[in-house]
């Protein structure tokens, strides 16, 4: 089936540390989205890649970073910069001829101990 | 930052009841649409809109996109239990590229 899956579901990582989460999809997608999700907030963008190997920042990309390498791969790292990480984390992908139908994966939920 | 104004924040109905929430920006968007989220789980594109005054049906869901391109609608007849979730509208401008503006959601409870 096609789908865009993220991995794990949920992610403990220690103060300080980078992490990275995982986004691929199936769908022939050229365009992927991370958004980070805060409770009682809307859904900010991180950053955002309409191609392979290009890359663009978000609303909120301080603290974060991503690569392109492939078009159905999006990885995010969460680096030490990120002063809050405990989040739920989005990804999202969709048609460049049709960004506005933007489809998400399940989340993944990191919490910094 | 933040531009879509959601509301209201969060609902408590019965089951059968209608639901009405609704979006409003003081910028223009070219496109309005309505995600819902599932407790976990990633939002789902309910309904898309293009064009304004424009009123699309889903189902038991109907929404609409303002005539000043500013706002928009969703209504809900007839609740379910399963309609439980988070409703987030989302805008699109014709500026924005591919970026989406979300609204903050509306927690929706419905109690059998």
């Amino acid at each position: 089936d096609g789908g865009i899956t993220q991995s794990p579901k949920y992610l403990f990582r220690k103060e300080g540390q980078n992490v990275t989460l995982s986004c691929e999809q199936n769908l022939n997608h050229d365009a992927m989205y991370w958004y980070r999700q805060d409770p009682g907030q809307g859904l900010r963008l991180i950053y955002y890649s309409q191609i392979v190997n290009d890359f663009q920042k978000g609303d909120i990309a301080e603290g974060y970073s991503v690569s392109r390498e492939k078009k159905e791969s999006f990885p995010l790292t969460v680096t030490s910069a990120q002063k809050n990480p405990t989040a739920f984390y989005l990804c999202a992908s969709s048609l460049w001829t049709s960004t506005e139908t933007q489809y998400f994966g399940p989340g993944t939920r990191l919490l910094v101990l | 930052g933040q531009q879509l104004n959601q509301s209201p924040q969060s609902m408590f109905i019965q089951e059968g009841e209608d639901v009405s929430m609704n979006c409003t920006s003081s910028s223009i968007f070219n496109t309005w649409l309505w995600y819902k989220q599932d407790p976990g789980e990633g939002p789902v594109l309910l309904i898309a809109l293009y064009k304004a005054g424009e009123l699309t049906s889903n189902g038991r869901l109907t929404a609409q996109f303002g005539i000043t391109r500013k706002d928009s609608f969703l209504n809900i007849s007839a609740s379910i239990p399963s309609d439980v979730g988070i409703y987030f509208c989302a805008g699109q401008k014709e500026t924005s590229g591919s970026r989406l503006t979300f609204g903050e959601g509306t927690q929706l409870t419905v109690n059998p």
